[in-house]
């Protein structure tokens, strides 16, 4: 079955700093990667999606890379403010199926002044 | 802009009774999933319906059924209800398969169950 890790379950930063989450994955390949923001007790929010022949993918303050060969991607947020503190989640959709994302458990962001 | 309505926000049910959560998906998307978060827990993918037809089934109970209407909208109605099924139910629509990928969730029904 698909396993999705992601990176210490908390990253604590000050604020200015880039954060550095990082998802690896074992057993499929995915056809995309996407992140996505949670806050406590909502619905994720679609951030970023990649490819699988993407290697990198910006949105503002955000970057995401992906390495299929490492089974890995990593997502960074770069001048970090205290109102990115939050879970973010990173799925993997394998492509074959209709939209079903496989989720790993998050990493909880806090950015602190 | 218009997103995903789930209701009710918030079920507190008693073991062995039904609930029933619904999703209004966002207009013109065709496709909806239903995702199970537990505490602390990643959201575990259920079933997802397109076009009104069951597209995909993930680790949905036999106790739990779910469909989708003629208006898009989709039910997912859960009997027998057990201690182990109090969590966060997400709904999720798209439009259709394979669009941008992305997934518009709302803002989850937390079923109680005492």
């Amino acid at each position: 079955s698909q396993k999705i890790e992601q990176n210490s379950e908390a990253l604590n930063i000050q604020e200015g700093k880039t954060a550095t989450l990082t998802c690896n994955y074992t057993n499929y390949s995915p056809a995309y990667l996407q992140w996505y923001r949670q806050d406590p007790g909502r619905g994720p929010v679609f951030l970023l999606l990649i490819r699988e022949n993407e290697k990198e993918k910006r949105k503002e303050r955000l970057k995401v890379t992906f390495d299929t060969t490492l089974k890995q991607s990593l997502f960074h947020i770069t001048a970090s403010q205290p109102a990115d503190s939050a879970t973010y989640l990173c799925a993997l959709d394998r492509g074959s199926t209709l939209g079903r994302l496989y989720f790993g458990r998050g990493t909880q962001l806090t950015v602190w002044p | 802009a218009a997103g995903v309505i789930q209701s009710p926000r918030h079920l507190i049910k008693e073991k062995r009774e039904t609930a029933t959560l619904k999703c209004y998906p966002i207009p013109r998307h065709d496709t909806v999933y239903w995702y199970q978060q537990g505490p602390g827990q990643d959201p575990q993918f259920l079933i997802s319906f397109y076009e009104k037809m069951q597209s995909d089934k993930g680790s949905i109970p036999d106790r739990f059924s779910a469909q989708q209407f003629s208006d898009y909208h989709s039910e997912l109605n859960m009997s027998s209800l057990e201690l182990g099924d109090s969590a966060l139910y997400f709904c999720a629509s798209s439009s259709g398969p394979k669009n941008t990928g992305e997934l518009f969730f709302g803002e989850g029904s937390r079923l109680t169950v005492l």
